[in-house]
Formats: C-alpha cells, sequence, structure tokens
C-alpha cells in the first residue's frame, strides 16, 4: 500500500494563479482532511470531507475549494493564489468505525510558494 | 474551543537518556489523543493514538500516557537516540468530523 500520496511536492506560483492539490489514499479510508502547516501557527484544517460527494468547511477555508468524486481522492483548488496561501499543505486520511479510535495518516506534503 | 498546549517547544538531551514530552489540552472531552513524529520536511507519521478510554498505550521504546481529568497526556521515550531526532506533536480530535486540533510540537534533538 502506497497510503497517502500527495502530487505535486513543489509548486512555485504567481499572485492570481490557480491550481489544484490532489491527495489520493489506497487504504479505502471514509474521511479526507487539507491541513496547512505555518510557522508559529502549526497544523490547521482547510476542509474535510466524510465521504465520497460531501465536503465541510474547516478552520481556514477561505480562498480554498475542495472536492471528492472519488472516494480515494480529494482535490484542494486555490482560484487565484494570495502570497498568504504560502504554506506547507498536508492531506490526510481515516477509516472511522468509531469515535474512540479514528487513527488519521498523513500524506508527505506539498510546498507551495505563491510570489 | 479546544487548545492543546506543549511543553517544552524545544529539548535537547544525550543519547541513552529517558526523556518524557508533555501535551495538555483544555476540553477533557475527548475521544483519543493521538502522537505523532515529524522529520525536517516530511509529513507527519503516527506514532500512537490513546482512546479515552485507556490510561497507556506502548509502541516500542515509546509508551504515551493520557489522564482525561487533568487534560494532560505525556509521551515517554526510552533509551533515546539521536533519530529519535524529530518534531512531536500531539493532536486531540473536535467533534467536527474528527478533524484533529494540534499542539505546538516540541523539537527533540539527541545528541550522540
Amino acid at each position: 500500500n502506497a497510503g497517502v500520496t500527495q502530487t505535486p511536492k513543489f509548486r512555485v506560483l504567481k499572485t492570481g494563479q490557480s491550481m489544484t492539490l490532489l491527495c489520493a489514499q489506497d487504504m479505502n479510508h471514509e474521511y479526507m482532511y487539507w491541513y496547512r502547516q505555518d510557522p508559529g501557527m502549526g497544523l490547521r484544517l482547510i476542509h474535510y470531507s466524510v465521504g465520497e460527494g460531501t465536503t465541510a468547511k474547516g478552520e481556514v477555508p477561505d480562498g480554498y475549494n475542495v472536492s471528492r468524486l472519488k472516494k480515494q481522492n480529494f482535490l484542494l483548488g486555490l482560484e487565484s493564489a494570495a502570497p498568504s496561501q504560502t504554506s506547507v499543505y498536508f492531506c490526510a486520511s481515516s477509516y472511522s468505525p468509531s469515535r474512540f479510535y479514528n487513527e488519521q495518516f498523513f500524506g508527505p506534503g506539498t510546498r507551495l510558494t505563491v510570489l | 474551543k479546544q487548545e492543546v498546549t506543549q511543553i517544552p517547544a524545544a529539548l535537547s538531551v544525550p543519547e541513552g537518556e529517558n526523556l518524557v514530552l508533555n501535551c495538555s489540552f483544555t476540553d477533557s472531552a475527548i475521544y483519543n489523543l493521538q502522537w505523532f513524529r515529524q522529520d525536517p520536511g516530511k509529513g507527519l507519521t503516527s506514532l500512537l493514538l490513546i482512546q479515552s478510554s485507556q490510561r497507556e498505550q506502548t509502541s516500542g521504546r515509546l509508551n504515551a500516557s493520557l489522564d482525561k481529568s487533568s487534560g494532560r497526556s505525556t509521551l515517554y521515550i526510552a533509551a533515546s537516540q539521536p533519530g529519535d531526532s524529530a518534531t512531536y506533536l500531539c493532536a486531540v480530535p473536535g467533534n467536527a468530523g474528527n478533524m484533529l486540533t494540534f499542539g505546538g510540537g516540541t523539537r527533540l534533538m539527541v545528541k550522540p
């Protein structure tokens, strides 16, 4: 199993450009998440999905959109990139048979710079 | 709103020492607590998950404890090695889709 994979690994954008980050998992997990990690701010949830075809906002959703058309994929879109979106983006997934045991597994991250 | 704090923010120890990393959370109504390791420039690796009904969880040289009533968890690393050098993060799930709230992490350096 590859686990959680993310593409691309690195990207540099100019302000106003758009891009899509792809997350894929091969563990048949129901829940998927997008986090961003910034120095001094820690990891914060952007959007999440509790199943195919569903998405919901997290703590910092502004400027991002997501889609979960297939269970194994979760896409994060930036329609008009801003320098404040320079960050490392992590995707995670979990299988949720129980709230008491819901271990999250993370991808390797995408390092995005917006100039 | 749940807040998670990790102390110390950084720790440097000689190889072979036993050490304890601390994690505290403000809302004790949690279902579980997860400890992660993050190497520089890498993703997060899950180390241990403790369910709310458990008090301890062990994996190799790692032992995590959870005291819900006091809002604390500790990660004990026995006989530390240079390969243990990394940032250690704790996280607790909230209600919305089990999203995780993370602590700021403890950056550990184990010197040979």
